[in-house]
């Protein structure tokens, strides 16, 4: 199994340009999760979601926004770039809930805005 | 946000050492867990500890449940070359969705 795939591995955009940062597993887990993670900082939840057409926001969602169509996929996407979206974003997915599930992170997009 | 507090930022220690770490939260948690993060990859996670006191162990790997349940602690033996990399706790918060509030991470260095 793949388990959680990210794409693109890394990416340098201009400000106010658009991207989506793609994430799919291949697990039938029911939770997604994407984090970004900023120097000397912890992992902060931007979405998530609970199963296919459900999304929710985490603690950091402005400037972000997310879709489910399928349980595999859990795309990011950034409408207007900006330097303080410098990170690197982690896709995660769980089989149910994080108390009683453990999270499979993918390896990562290290995102660039200049 | 909230956040967890881990020390120390970094460490650098010859292979063969006893490491410790440790992570602190003013908020209560009922579940802790150590995840640690190889250079370019995702974290994996290496321990749960669900009860206040626990004292779990995996291989070389000891962690232990704060009787507060506001800390946490991670301790690994022997270190060896491949245990470089970051070491991150997370507490499992109930806010409706059960949120998982990571900490700021431990660098770790091994010198063979």
């Amino acid at each position: 199994n793949a388990g959680v795939t990210q794409t693109p591995k890394f990416r340098i955009l201009k400000i106010g340009q658009s991207m989506t940062l793609q994430c799919t597993q291949d697990m039938n887990h029911n939770y997604m999760y994407w984090y970004r993670q900023d120097p000397g900082m912890g992992l902060k939840l931007i979405y998530y979601s609970v199963g296919a057409g459900i999304t929710d926001k985490g603690e950091v969602p402005n400037g972000y926004n997310v879709s489910r169509s399928t349980t595999e996929d859990f795309p990011l996407r950034l409408e207007l770039a900006a330097p303080s979206q410098t990170s690197v974003y982690f896709c995660a997915s769980s089989y149910g809930d994080p108390g009683a599930n453990v999270l499979t992170f993918g390896a990562g997009s290290r995102l660039t805005v200049l | 946000g909230q956040q967890l507090n881990q020390s120390p930022q970094s460490m650098f220690i010859q292979e063969g050492e006893d490491v410790s770490m440790n992570c602190t939260s003013s908020s209560i948690f009922n579940t802790w867990l150590w995840y640690k993060q190889d250079p370019g990859e995702g974290p994996v996670l290496l321990i749960a500890l669900y009860k206040a006191g626990e004292l779990t162990s995996n291989g070389r790997l000891t962690a232990q449940f704060g009787i507060t349940r506001k800390d946490s602690f991670l301790n690994i033996s022997a270190s060896i070359p491949s245990d470089v990399g970051i070491y991150f706790c997370a507490g499992l918060m109930n806010t409706g969705f059960q949120k998982l509030v990571f900490g700021t991470g431990t660098r770790l260095l091994v010198s063979p």
